[in-house]
């Protein structure tokens, strides 16, 4: 199994919801990645887990807290979102270590903040 | 110093004809080059990727080019398919593994 799985596909909040996004991978990989794709850029890093620990937050607004309850999930919880948080969400995942040089990422979550 | 300068923006090229993407660091620091492909509405797809120790590598229709001295690398597609019509990141990993990307070239074969 070499997929990284997102769900869900597509989600619209409104700026008072409460939502999360969820990331699984049965790859045995022990870092995990959230990144932020705006339209026609590049994806920005936003958070790293490597072995389930925080290991980076890249100055990402409260509203954005991650969580990774095991090696396999990674979520990500949303509240209170402003509109010009909607984006294409994007998990990954590696090897730890070295292994971070190559990742593989899921097919996104589509948020639209209203 | 972080930063990976890609070229062009966007290209059109014909079907069966070769597509050339360019891109050129400054921080000798990396070490490990990436090309991804990325279709409209899905993630990025790790294509092909090189060491800085290697001069060319190929993978199918895919070459990657790098010349250390220059630092500068290239991505060229061989035989270009409409179906390779796709938006391709380079991107370098610095020394805390994390990813710099380049700022993307969306490459539309024609038929």
């Amino acid at each position: 199994d070499t997929e990284v799985t997102q769900t869900p596909k597509h989600l619209v909040m409104g700026m008072t919801n409460k939502k999360s996004l969820k990331c699984e991978q049965h790859m045995g990989h022990r870092a995990m990645y959230w990144y932020k794709q705006k339209a026609k850029k590049p994806p920005e890093l936003m958070f790293v887990y490597s072995y389930e620990k925080l290991s980076i937050n890249e100055s990402v607004p409260s509203r954005f807290s991650p969580e990774c309850p095991n090696s396999s999930l990674l979520n990500l919880h949303l509240h209170a979102l402003q509109p010009e948080d909607s984006a294409l969400y994007l998990c990954a995942s590696s090897q730890a270590g070295t292994g971070m040089r190559t990742q593989y990422f899921g097919p996104g979550t589509r948020l639209l903040v209203l | 110093q972080q930063q990976v300068k890609q070229s062009p923006q966007s290209l059109i090229v014909q079907k069966g004809g070769i597509s050339i993407i360019n891109c050129a660091y400054e921080n000798t620091a990396f070490d490990y080059f990436p090309w991804y492909q990325q279709f409209p509405g899905k993630g990025p797809a790790l294509l092909i990727a090189i060491r800085p120790d290697v001069s060319e590598k190929k993978e199918g229709r895919f070459t990657i080019s790098f010349n250390k001295s220059a630092k500068q690398f290239s991505l060229h597609i061989m035989d270009s398919q409409p179906g390779d019509s796709a938006t391709y990141f380079c991107a370098a990993v610095d020394s805390n593994y994390q990813l710099i990307w380049g700022a993307g070239t969306k490459l539309i074969i024609k038929p």
